[in-house]
């Protein structure tokens, strides 16, 4: 398997433009995490689905963000419009959870890396 | 939110030297885990223990868990310069509930 896949690996856009950033989780994992990486913060978690459901999405810093999973190989993280604060690095992440699996064991893509100026 | 605190902040030391790492913890967890992010890169899953494990195993990687103070190690043995990345402890409290911490940024130099 090729691992998680994310694309674009660079974005560099202007403030106030649309940015999409692309996921294809690892194939037969059924949950996915979008993380945000900043040196001040951290690595925070924006949301994660669990089979294409969104089921968290408490940590999306506001209305500006949203994150869509039409099917189990592909989801969406969109900032509209976007703002320089936004510039992080961005890691989508995949694994596979059953109800009586007690570890969590995250895959995660490359990252990245947005520059809004 | 992250929950995990590593400790350092950053540790440099020559190669064939043991790193040791530290975190700690607040809330309740099912398992604790360790990634490794070089530069540019996404985090790489290393090693995970179990609540009810005190310490684990893995190549030159040693890991303990003290839940009564909520506390983990990672050491690293005979480090070698390609060990140069940073180290990220995860808490998992089940249900998806997964917290990193900041992270040590280790430098081995050759």
């Amino acid at each position: 398997d090729a691992g998680v896949i994310q694309s674009p690996r660079h974005e560099v856009t202007e403030m106030g433009q649309e940015v999409t950033l692309r996921c294809k989780p690892i194939s037969g994992h059924n949950s996915l995490f979008w993380y945000r990486q900043t040196m001040m913060r951290g690595l925070e978690l924006l949301i994660y689905f669990n089979n294409n459901v969104p089921i968290d999405d408490s940590g999306m810093p506001e209305d500006r963000f949203s994150a869509k999973m039409p099917n189990a190989s592909f989801s969406t993280l969109k900032i509209q419009p976007s703002e320089p604060r936004d510039s992080a690095v961005y890691f989508c992440a995949s694994s596979f959870q059953t109800e009586h699996l007690a570890k969590n064991i995250q895959y995660f893509g490359a990252g990245t890396r947005l520059s809004v100026l | 939110s992250q929950q995990g605190e590593e400790d350092p902040q950053a540790l440099s030391i020559q190669e064939g030297e043991n790193a040791t790492m530290n975190c700690s913890y607040k809330t309740s967890i099912n398992n604790l885990q360790w990634y490794r992010q070089n530069s540019g890169r996404g985090l790489v899953h290393l090693i995970l223990i179990r609540s009810n494990e005190r310490e684990k195993h893995s190549g030159r990687l040693r890991v303990t868990l003290d839940t009564s103070k909520k506390s983990s190690s990672l050491l690293i043995t005979a480090s070698r310069a390609a060990d140069t990345a940073s180290y990220f402890c995860a808490t998992d409290a089940g249900n998806n509930d997964m917290r990193f911490g900041a992270g040590t940024r280790l430098t081995v130099k050759p």
